[in-house]
């Protein structure tokens, strides 16, 4: 198992530009969640998912948006970048009946 | 929301040395979950704890699910230099969401 996977590693945007990053799992896993980490912080929680076709809001989701389509794939979707939106991203996984999440290594956003 | 504050936020420490560090809340949680982060990594599990007053070892690493359920400890004994990172804990009320304190940032000196 490749367990959580992110791309692109790296990416900078200019403000207004959209991108998307990707995650996937291959661990057959219902949960799936997407954090930012800003230098020297904890994680916030942005968006989560409960399985195929259903998302919801997490702590900080202004700017943010997306899909689960799969049970593998978890894209977030960032329309408009501004500066504010500079951070690491992870994405994270949880199977049935835990609360153990597992992440990825992370994208690395900086929007100038 | 809920805060998780966890101290210290930074220790240097001299290798061989044993390591303390908590987590602190005014909410009650059901699980701590402590993870560690290496430079340009994601976090990675260390311990899951369940239910309060419960201790768990993982290899150096003992943690402690607090009896109020307000709080929780890691330790680790005998710190190396492979030790160093970036200890997060991470607690649950209900649901599966997590809510992460600011991390406690580990350098160990050989």
């Amino acid at each position: 198992n490749a367990g959580v996977t992110q791309t692109p590693k790296f990416r900078i945007l200019k403000i207004g530009q959209s991108m998307t990053l990707q995650c996937t799992q291959d661990m057959n896993h219902n949960y799936m969640y997407w954090y930012r980490q800003d230098p020297g912080m904890g994680l916030k929680l942005i968006y989560y998912s409960v399985g195929a076709g259903i998302t919801d809001k997490g702590e900080v989701p202004n700017g943010y948006n997306v899909s689960r389509s799969t049970t593998e794939d978890f894209p977030l979707r960032l329309e408009l970048a501004a500066p504010s939106q500079t951070s690491v991203y992870f994405c994270a996984s949880s199977p049935p009946n835990s609360y153990e999440q597992y992440f990825g290594p992370g994208t690395r956003l900086t929007v100038t | 929301g809920q805060q998780l504050n966890q101290s210290p936020q930074s220790m240097f420490i001299q290798e061989g040395e044993d390591v303390s560090m908590n987590c602190t809340s005014s909410s009650i949680f059901n699980t701590w979950l402590w993870y560690k982060q290496d430079p340009g990594e994601g976090p990675v599990l260390l311990i899951a704890l369940y239910k309060a007053g419960e201790l768990t070892s993982n290899g150096r690493l003992t943690a402690q699910f607090g009896i109020t359920r307000k709080d929780s400890f890691l330790n680790i004994s005998a710190s190396i230099p492979s030790d160093v990172g970036i200890y997060f804990c991470a607690g649950r009320s209900a649901g599966n969401m997590l809510t992460f304190g600011g991390g406690t940032r580990l350098m160990v000196k050989p």
